[in-house]
């Protein structure tokens, strides 16, 4: 199977919360990572965490990983039109390995 | 901080022409990354150099592609004899060290016509 799997779109209404899950193979990953990608532009850094922590909060995001089941989420809280993009979730090998990428579509 | 640059952001080309791309990364990153991504996809793994070193090939990249760094801070991409499945996007990155997330450019879109 493919080494990071994402769901490829959710929807919610501006104000709700949005809950991206990305599932990973590889136990090794010292760092996961998720970036942003907005049409016709580069792949943005938003947050990463470190594989022995559970949760990472920064500001209206919050990363849950969980080690066991090698699933990783990211929740955004209060989502905004702004917040409309492809989210890619990233386990790291020697180089970092992309999943397919969930397309947020955020209706006011 | 300039960021990553890559030049050109678009280059259409017939097929079988030989096609090169540049990457300036961020100037103390030490490592810097090659992706392609098509549409509807995340970027896969092209290869990778740490300094001037070349430490990783994909099993995507043909021999038709190389790639170099040769004094360890710009690199450039080339694809020989283009063929229209290489049409994509060419995605550089660079980072300071191994598991530090990565600058990503702006990308050069190759169509291969």
């Amino acid at each position: 199977g493919e080494d990071v799997e994402q769901s490829l779109f959710l929807s919610v209404r501006e104000g709700d919360s949005s809950v991206i899950n990305c599932t990973y193979t590889d136990s090794s990953s010292t760092y996961l990572y998720w970036y942003k990608q907005e049409p016709g532009a580069g792949l943005q850094l938003l947050t990463y965490i470190f594989s022995n922590m559970d949760m990472k909060q920064d500001q209206r995001l919050t990363v849950l990983l969980n080690k066991k089941d090698k699933h990783l989420s990211l929740r955004i809280a209060d989502t905004q039109t702004g917040d409309s993009a492809i989210y890619f979730c990233a386990s790291t090998r020697r180089a970092l390995t992309f999943g397919s990428g969930t397309r947020l579509q955020v209706q006011p | 901080d300039t960021g990553v640059s890559q030049d050109p952001r678009h280059k259409i080309t017939k097929r079988g022409q030989n096609v090169t791309f540049r990457c300036d990364p961020i100037s103390e990153h030490n490592r810097l990354y090659w992706y392609r991504q098509t549409l509807g996809q995340g970027p896969e793994f092209l290869t990778y150099f740490q300094n001037e070193a070349q430490l990783e090939k994909s099993r995507l990249l043909s021999d038709r592609f190389s790639a170099e760094r040769p004094k360890g801070s710009f690199s450039t991409l080339e694809i020989q004899r283009t063929e229209q499945g290489d049409s994509a996007m060419y995605l550089c990155a660079s980072s300071p060290q191994e598991n530090y997330g990565y600058t990503f450019g702006s990308g050069t879109r190759l169509t291969v016509v």
